[in-house]
């Protein structure tokens, strides 16, 4: 299995501030095909996770562009360019070029 | 709009069968795969299996072989998780999810839309 490796665990971030979160595969997620399929989800408490990023940088549907998904190979980020109380919650990435995919341990973002 | 619907919180004891249901609208059920997805108290989401609904086809991760089965009802829009004996350590959230891609199960899938969760109690 590929394993999906979060940094930080936490992380308290003042309103209209950056937040970045990392996320490092134990092997490339680079598909034959050319695409990297690596995906960004977002659980808001209390919530199911929603998609926020899929194939690294593509935002979903309705997906502010304050979002921000980049990386390549083995290591990937997600920056919030100026984060709201309403980006609060757990991030997790995933990775789905091996089935089943895997999700990181996740990534707690609360506001200070 | 798409949305899947699932059943609501249930309390059982050890040993106790449970299945569990999901019902998709807003779009064409029975050409996109289902997911359940695993989260335990506190902790993260770990992938269970998928179905496809066209024809029942079923795939699990190595972890849940055997303990759980994944079943849909295309008639129905509805696909279902069950256990025929529950354990205390089956307690969790349980979130059934759509893969993005109509008809297609492997590299590049991914959830894009999500049920709300099933909180499963198992406890004597």
């Amino acid at each position: 299995d590929i394993v999906m490796t979060q940094t930080p665990l936490s992380l308290s971030v003042t309103p209209g501030q950056p937040a970045s979160v990392s996320c490092k595969s134990s092997q490339s997620l680079l598909h034959s095909n050319g695409k990297t399929y690596l995906y960004w989800y977002l659980q808001k408490p209390g919530q199911p996770p929603q998609l926020l990023i899929y194939e690294v940088s593509n935002r979903f549907s309705g997906v502010p562009d304050r979002f921000r998904g980049s990386g390549s190979g083995t290591d990937f980020t997600l920056e919030i360019s100026r984060v709201e109380a309403e980006d609060v919650g757990l991030y997790y990435c995933m990775q789905s070029v091996q089935v089943p995919p895997t999700f990181g341990g996740g990534t707690k973002v609360e506001i200070k | 709009e798409v949305q899947l619907v699932q059943s609501g919180a249930e309390v059982k004891k050890p040993g106790e069968s449970l299945k569990i249901s999901c019902q998709g609208s807003g779009y064409s059920f029975d050409t996109y795969w289902i997911a359940w997805v695993r989260q335990m108290s506190g902790k993260g989401l770990e992938w269970m299996g998928v179905v496809y609904p066209g024809d029942s086809d079923a795939r699990y991760s190595p972890s849940f072989e055997g303990q759980v089965t994944i079943s849909a009802d295309k008639s129905t829009n509805t696909a279902y998780l069950h256990w025929s004996s529950l354990k205390a350590s089956d307690s969790a959230i349980y979130y059934c999810a759509r893969l993005s891609k109509p008809r297609f199960y492997g590299s590049g899938s991914y959830p894009d839309y999500w049920g709300q969760g099933n909180l499963i109690t198992v406890s004597s």
